[in-house]
Order: structure tokens, then C-alpha cells, then sequence
């Protein structure tokens, strides 16, 4: 079966500072791979998506970047965090199937910047 | 652009009564819905999915109905138990590989 990996699981980091997050996949092979936000008692926003390695779409312009180094490997990187940058953090990952989208989560990541 | 909502942000219910939980769509040319639980610190799980071409689809205590006509879904739980708890969220997509659109959750209380 198919499970997805994220760590870690909470984050506090000073403003300034760098940021990676790592998300792997198991079980499957060329997943297409998510990082949303979530801000709190909010729904989620899509920052990144992948359909392959080396393949990043952005959707909204910001201090944030996506890295895919390996088939189930996703990063979400950062150089410098901003107070803004707080939030809940969420990794995805799909079938590489056009006909449905299910999007499968991982536990998230709580990133608190101060 | 598309914008998926819901209509209450907070719902509470009596233990073993039925749940309705709504949600509206903007886009038209959304063909996927998906809703999700949410349990609190955790990530969305997946519950039932439907596709345009349906209007209904049930799952395990738990229907989904589609109106296209309205641009509106709704998920019913049946015998709704404190496990059912959580924030429960709609989400488009249009059946490429790009992300899904979530509306904002609603928050489902369930009372003893």
C-alpha cells in the first residue's frame, strides 16, 4: 500500500532563518506531488505542484520554493522565513491519472515562525 | 477564478441524527468533487468522491449529492458518531494533475 511521509511534524523557526521540508511517497511510482498551506480555521492553498522530477508549478508568488529531487521526494524549501510563513504545511501526492485527482495527505507540518 | 465554499462554518448535531454538510461551487466546468475530513492536527482524509456525470454516489454511512443546475454538493452522514467530529471540507478539481480547490471547512460538533 501507498503511504506518504512528512517531518517534521512541528517547527519553530526565527524569522530570517532557512526552511526545508521534506515529504517522501511509498507504493508508488511517478506520483504527482502537492505542497498546500494552511492557514488556521482556514482551507488549504496550493503553493506547489509536481508531475515529475525536476517539474515544479507554482501557484501563488511568494517567499517560498519546491524542489523534486527523486520520483518521491518533494522539498519545500525556503531562505529566509517570514512571520507570514507560519502556518500548517501539507504534502499530497496523486496517481498520475487524468481521470480522477483523489489527493492523498500526509500528517503535516506545523511551522511556527517568531 | 474558482472559488468553492461552504455554507455554515460550524454544525452541531445530536449523536445518532443524520448531518448534512453544504457546499457551493463556482466554476461550472468543475467536473471532480472530493470531500474530506479533517481531524484536528492532522492532515484531510479522504471520504467520498463523485464526478459530473453523477449526481449521487453513497459510501460507507456517508452519501454525496451533486446538483450541477445550483453549483452545489452536499455530504450526508447517517447515524453521525463523536468520531464523526472534525472540520469537513468540499474541494474542486478539473481532472488534470494541478491541485484542488478547497473551500474553507465546516466544523462538525457533535453533541451526546
Amino acid at each position: 500500500s501507498q503511504t506518504i511521509h512528512q517531518w517534521p511534524a512541528t517547527l519553530v523557526q526565527p524569522v530570517g532563518s532557512p526552511l526545508s521540508l521534506e515529504c517522501t511517497v511509498e507504493g508508488t511510482s511517478n506520483p504527482n506531488l502537492y505542497w498546500y498551506r494552511q492557514a488556521a480555521g482556514r482551507g488549504l492553498q496550493l503553493l506547489f505542484y509536481s508531475v515529475g522530477i525536476g517539474q515544479i508549478s507554482s501557484e501563488v508568488p511568494q517567499n517560498l520554493s519546491a524542489s523534486r529531487p527523486q520520483d518521491r521526494q518533494f522539498i519545500l524549501s525556503s531562505k529566509k522565513l517570514l512571520l507570514s510563513d507560519s502556518g500548517f504545511y501539507l504534502c499530497a501526492w496523486s496517481i498520475s491519472d487524468l481521470a480522477k485527482n483523489i489527493q492523498y495527505f500526509g500528517a503535516g507540518t506545523r511551522l511556527s515562525v517568531l | 477564478g474558482e472559488s468553492v465554499g461552504l455554507h455554515l462554518p460550524t454544525l452541531s448535531v445530536q449523536e445518532g441524527d443524520n448531518s448534512i454538510i453544504n457546499c457551493a461551487y463556482s466554476n461550472s466546468a468543475s467536473d471532480y468533487f472530493i470531500w474530506y475530513k479533517q481531524e484536528s492536527g492532522k492532515g484531510p482524509q479522504f471520504i467520498i468522491d463523485i464526478r459530473s456525470n453523477m449526481d449521487k454516489r453513497q459510501g460507507q454511512r456517508v452519501t454525496v449529492l451533486l446538483n450541477k443546475t445550483v453549483k452545489h454538493l452536499s455530504l450526508q452522514i447517517a447515524a453521525t458518531q463523536p468520531g464523526d467530529s472534525a472540520v469537513y471540507f468540499c474541494a474542486s478539481a478539473g481532472g488534470g494533475a494541478d491541485g484542488l480547490t478547497f473551500g474553507k471547512g465546516t466544523h462538525l460538533i457533535i453533541q451526546p
